[in-house]
């Protein structure tokens, strides 16, 4: 099983609609949870942290499920601009403390 | 504001020839990697270094070596370059868990 497994998509998604990503990780131990996006042809940015109880920022809500693994990424009303590749990242505390980026998720927001 | 800046956007450079990418920052932070990102292979860490002068491998090393002579600036090079490099490399510098990532170079090795 991959560290970190996403659906690769594309989401084809029409503006307006509510849109939803899971990502699962192995690794029982991670400690810390994000999801990034990236734009097309420009690096990955912090989108929001995901905490245990959940958290919302705006338009987005970011949610965690340790007991099956799981971290997910809502994004209501969804405007044209939230086309991009949503990346799920996790820390992997042990001797590397490494922080392990999923593949990501590309969303298409259809006009 | 977290400021990464990379010393190329683009570069070309023919096999066989000796690779410098540099990568700045300027919040005096302690860890920096390099990635590789390649379609449907997503990010792949190539190095890291927590301190000057520090270095590790990371998941596909080989072909490259890294230079942290100062803690703002982390060094890839590739020292003989082959087709198989050709791709979009990006720098970060870390806080906490926070990765801030540079603009990226897009290296085709012809």
């Amino acid at each position: 099983r991959k560290e970190v497994e996403q659906d690769p998509g594309p989401f084809n998604v029409p503006e307006g609609a509510t849109v939803a990503f899971n990502c699962t990780y192995s690794n029982s131990a991670s400690q810390s949870f994000f999801w990034y996006r990236q734009d097309c042809r420009k690096e990955p940015k912090l989108l929001m942290s995901v905490y245990s109880s959940g958290n919302e920022d705006g338009r987005f809500t970011a949610q965690l499920n340790r007991a099956s693994q799981y971290i997910s990424l809502l994004i209501r009303d969804s405007k044209l601009s939230d086309s991009a590749t949503y990346l799920c990242v996790v820390n992997k505390r042990g001797r590397d403390d490494k922080i392990i980026f999923g593949k990501g998720t590309r969303l298409h927001i259809l006009p | 504001d977290v400021k990464v800046t990379q010393s190329s956007r683009y570069l070309v450079k023919r096999t066989g020839e000796k690779v410098f990418l540099e990568c700045v920052q300027d919040m005096d932070h302690e860890n920096m990697f390099w990635y590789r990102q390649d379609p449907g292979l997503g990010l792949r860490l190539i190095y890291f270094s927590y301190d000057v002068k520090m270095k590790e491998k990371g998941d596909i090393p080989e072909g490259y070596s890294v230079s942290r002579e100062k803690k703002e600036r982390f060094s890839l090079i590739l020292e003989s370059a082959s087709t198989n490099q050709t791709s979009m490399y990006l720098c970060a510098s870390r806080r906490f868990y926070e990765q801030y990532f540079g603009p990226g170079t897009r290296l085709t090795v012809t």
